[in-house]
């Protein structure tokens, strides 16, 4: 079965720094790859995608993530975090034909002032 | 905009009672899904539909059904609520091919007393 695993449950970064939540899933093709942001109390907002192409691909709100075949990772960047960024964020697969999707467990952001 | 919108935000009902939550999508959407969610567990897949009528179980779909009449609408059945389906619910809606990923709902938390 598909699995996604996100290691870190918290981060705490200081604003302004950098950036990187890990996500590593098992999957036999080459799956969709998403990362999602919820706010407290909110449902969930797509951050960006990668289904082929470019393994680096660019979302909203400055994130990035990078499509690593060899370490069936992908891991979601931004260069300068802001306050606003704290929520928490999931990374999701999508198999077969992809019209069902696995989550990881998340992974929750602090932003020190 | 796109949208999913889920009939309630809250809901406190009684152990016993039967509850329904309803999801509506004005996107066109072919699959429709219910997740629920819970700290440290993530987004667990209850049902999915991939068409009118047609329905499939996903991982946790014990003590729950599902009915999709119309293709905007996908509810969400508790036949007897118990206190250990108190959660967070969320709605998703995603396209054929399912490369634009999930839009989901804001969430219908549920608590059962």
């Amino acid at each position: 079965a598909q699995s996604v695993t996100q290691p870190d449950i918290h981060i705490t970064v200081s604003e302004g720094a950098s950036l990187e939540l890990r996500c590593n899933y098992s999957y036999g093709a080459t799956p969709y790859l998403f990362w999602y942001v919820q706010s407290p109390g909110q449902g969930l907002q797509l951050l960006l995608k990668y289904f082929s192409g470019d393994t680096l691909v660019q979302g909203i709100k400055g994130f990035e993530a990078e499509f690593k075949r060899s370490q069936s990772s992908f891991n979601l960047r931004k260069p300068s975090v802001h306050w606003s960024d704290a929520a928490e964020y999931f990374c999701a697969v999508g198999e077969g034909n992809f019209n069902k999707f696995y989550f990881g467990s998340g992974t929750k952001l602090n932003v020190k002032p | 905009d796109v949208k999913v919108t889920q009939s309630s935000r809250y809901l406190v009902k009684r152990t016993g009672e039967k509850v329904f939550l309803e999801c509506v999508q004005d996107m066109d959407h072919e699959n429709m899904f219910w997740y629920r969610q819970d700290p440290g567990l993530g987004l667990r897949l209850i049902y999915f539909s991939y068409d009118v009528k047609m329905k499939e179980k996903g991982d946790i779909p014990e003590g729950y059904s599902v009915s999709r009449e119309k293709k905007e609408r996908f509810s969400l059945i508790l036949e007897s609520a118990s206190t250990n389906q108190t959660s967070m619910y969320l709605c998703a809606s995603l396209p054929a091919g399912g490369r634009y990923g999930y839009t989901f709902g804001s969430g219908t938390r549920l608590t059962v007393v």
